[in-house]
């Protein structure tokens, strides 16, 4: 039982190029999430997906999209990345509904953008 | 504008004793709020959930209590030890599918 997997774990890009981080989850659950993390700024939600076939925007959307492949994949695609996009991602899922239910993280993808 | 605050500097203890963080919100009216653990390099991991309903939670050596006329959360580790040094983060859910998430608080317990 893996939990949540985020793909690659380290990337470097030059600014302009794209690239997409895939994350799967093995919990049968129906939410998922994209976040980033930048020191002192703590955890952004980027685009979330309350359940398969859905998506909505965070609040940092911008520069991003997302596909929620099914009910265990949800990528987060870049199409022409920029250094204020350097950070480390997150993405995360959970079984909740509209309850208090807790969220599940992968172990982060780090991406440098030069 | 909305925020969520947690003490940004370190907090250092003995081990042994407690540790206490804090978080504090405003411009939110949460129906959860939840406590997470972040090691260095890693994801974060989910602690304890309270409702806005709820005064106070327990779990093991944690405790979290959640004043909504305050707007505030505290977040105690009792008999602390140096496998505590981490970063814990608060979150609340305002309802719907959105965490947010504070900042978070280095706590280093020496021994």
């Amino acid at each position: 039982n893996a939990g949540v997997t985020q793909t690659p774990k380290f990337q470097v890009l030059k600014t302009g190029q794209s690239m997409t981080l895939q994350c799967a989850q093995d919990m049968n659950h129906n939410s998922m999430y994209w976040y980033r993390q930048d020191p002192g700024m703590g955890l952004r939600l980027i685009y979330y997906s309350a359940s398969e076939g859905t998506t909505d925007k965070g609040e940092v959307p911008n520069g991003y999209n997302v596909s929620r492949l099914n009910k265990r994949e949800f990528s987060l695609r870049l199409e022409s990345a920029a250094p204020s996009q350097t950070s480390v991602y997150f993405c995360a899922s959970s079984g909740r509904g509209d309850s208090g239910g807790e969220l599940f993280f992968g172990e982060g993808s780090r991406l440098t953008v030069l | 504008s909305q925020k969520i605050e947690q003490n940004s500097e370190a907090l250092n203890i003995q081990e042994g004793k407690t540790a206490t963080l804090t978080c504090n919100y405003t411009n939110y009216s949460p129906a959860y709020l939840q406590w997470y653990r972040q090691d260095p390099g890693r994801g974060p991991v989910f602690l304890l959930l309270i409702r806005e309903n709820e005064k106070e939670k327990r779990k093991e050596r944690l405790k979290v209590t959640f004043d909504t006329t305050l707007k505030q959360s505290l977040f105690h580790i009792t008999a602390s030890q140096p496998a505590d040094s981490a970063t814990y983060l608060c979150a609340l859910i305002t309802g719907g599918f959105k965490t947010i998430f504070g900042a978070g608080t280095r706590l280093f317990v020496k021994a």
